[in-house]
């Protein structure tokens, strides 16, 4: 099993319809984060949370709101699709490995399209 | 806060060429950077990550160097092979690991 599991993987939703993102991860990370990819933009910070009481706004957080459940648990909901929310979006998890932090783990990514 | 930017955005290089992609960052607060290669369809993978107390890392046919008085930091492929396309991504951070801050991406085709 991935280390870090999203779901789903595809999603074709219509404009004004709330969905929801999920991303569990088995790493035992703390650090739990959601990105958003665009063609040329490279990764934009959406949300992030360093624990289950935690939760921060990254530099595009408008029109998207987070819920951490556990540790392991931490969704993406956009409460009101709109079509310039069409994007690849990962979730990623970091923290503290063999007494050393490192890099971000990755999911594989949900493509969403808003029609 | 961090700005992180990327170059080239696109590289194209025979097989068996080698390839390079600098990143500059701006924070001299970043202590740790990380690169990612993401193929078609998949996450981006960490494949390699130096940190601010050494000047250059090597894993097989991967380098990387890091040159903090002028900020900037390179990716170096050589022996370049066709699973290499991918996009790569150079992110920076600090000792923190609060936030990592990523590069646009360069695309890289190898062409057999």
């Amino acid at each position: 099993d991935a280390d870090v599991t999203q779901t789903p993987r595809n999603r074709i939703t219509k404009t004004g319809k709330r969905i929801m993102l999920e991303c569990s991860q088995t790493k035992g990370h703390d650090r739990m984060y959601w990105y958003r990819q665009d063609p040329g933009l490279g990764l934009r910070l959406i949300y992030y949370s360093f624990d289950v009481k935690d939760i921060n706004k990254g530099e595009i957080s408008d029109g998207y709101s987070v819920s951490r459940q556990a540790q392991a648990k931490f969704s993406l909901s956009l409460e009101s699709a709109i079509p310039n929310q069409t994007a690849l979006y990962f979730c990623a998890t970091s923290g503290n490995d063999r007494g050393r932090n490192y890099g971000y783990t990755f999911g594989s990514g949900t493509r969403l399209t808003v029609v | 806060g961090e700005n992180v930017e990327q170059h080239p955005s696109t590289l194209s290089v025979q097989e068996g060429d080698s390839a390079v992609i600098k990143c500059t960052y701006s924070d001299s607060a970043s202590n740790y950077f990380p690169w990612y290669k993401q193929e078609l369809g998949k996450g981006p993978q960490l494949i390699i990550d130096i940190r601010s107390n050494v000047g250059e890392k090597k894993d097989q046919r991967i380098a990387v160097t890091l040159n903090k008085t002028a900020k900037h930091f390179s990716l170096h492929i050589t022996e370049t092979q066709p699973e290499d396309s991918a996009v790569y991504f150079c992110a920076a951070t600090d000792y923190n690991f609060n936030k990592f801050y990523f590069g646009s991406g360069t695309k890289l085709n190898v062409k057999p």
